[in-house]
């Protein structure tokens, strides 16, 4: 079956420092990729869409600059929190469609814990 | 928004009993809708959707039910077992293709 691999699955960072966190999907190609942002006891948020080839699209409130997303070959998206500080710590999980069109589900990563200290 | 702290609501369930996990979505233009379970430490796991043009999903124990009139949507597990605690998202998607998610449940099952 379809698989989206993260890595790494845990991090902890310095304040200031900047963290990379990857992407993949293992066994599909995927044009979109999706990264959500879920802090504890609450739902996903989504805080952008990464484009294969374009500039990633970003939810209103989201900082384009503190939160870079790369998506360079259609397996492969980053984000890279910048300057991490303590409140960027939380549980950041990446998606991707399998299927081509939107009435198709998002298959997830298993997340990437960071936290900042 | 919600309040600091504020947990997810549970529902506790027998095991070998069935369980039903409702979620109210205020999108009327979503067309497309998803059950995702959440363990603990792990990214949501796919479980069953349904098109805006069916009321009714079956799955291996698992059924949605999607009453558009009134936004409905509900999960329904046949002889849930411990390994179904989790926390259950519903999402939905519209013309945008973003996936927004529900505020979450947690089912915990009991021995």
């Amino acid at each position: 079956g379809a698989v989206v691999s993260q890595h790494p699955s845990r991090v902890i960072c310095k304040s200031g420092t900047s963290v990379k966190i990857e992407c993949r999907s293992l066994d599909f190609q995927a044009t979109t990729m999706f990264w959500y942002r879920q802090f504890p006891k609450k739902s996903l948020m989504l805080m952008a869409t990464s484009n294969e080839g374009s500039k990633a699209t970003y939810e209103q409130g989201v900082e384009k600059d503190k939160f870079l997303i790369n998506h360079a070959s259609l397996t492969l998206s980053t984000l890279t929190v910048t300057s991490a500080h303590p409140e960027d710590s939380s549980f950041y999980i990446c998606s991707a469609r399998t299927g081509g069109n939107r009435n198709s589900p998002l298959h997830f990563g298993n997340g990437t814990r960071l936290t900042v200290t | 928004g919600e309040s600091v702290g504020l947990h997810l609501p549970t529902l506790s369930v027998q095991e070998g009993d069935n369980s039903i996990i409702n979620c109210a979505y205020s999108n009327s233009a979503s067309d497309y809708f998803i059950w995702y379970k959440q363990e603990s430490g792990k990214g949501p796991q796919f479980i069953i959707d349904i098109r805006s043009n069916m009321d009714k999903r079956q799955g291996q124990r698992v059924t949605v039910l999607l009453n558009k009139t009134v936004k409905h949507l509900s999960l329904q597990i046949a002889a849930t077992q411990p390994g179904d605690s989790a926390v259950y998202f519903c999402a939905e998607t519209g013309a945008n293709s973003k996936l927004t998610f529900g505020k979450g449940i947690t089912l915990s099952v009991r021995p």
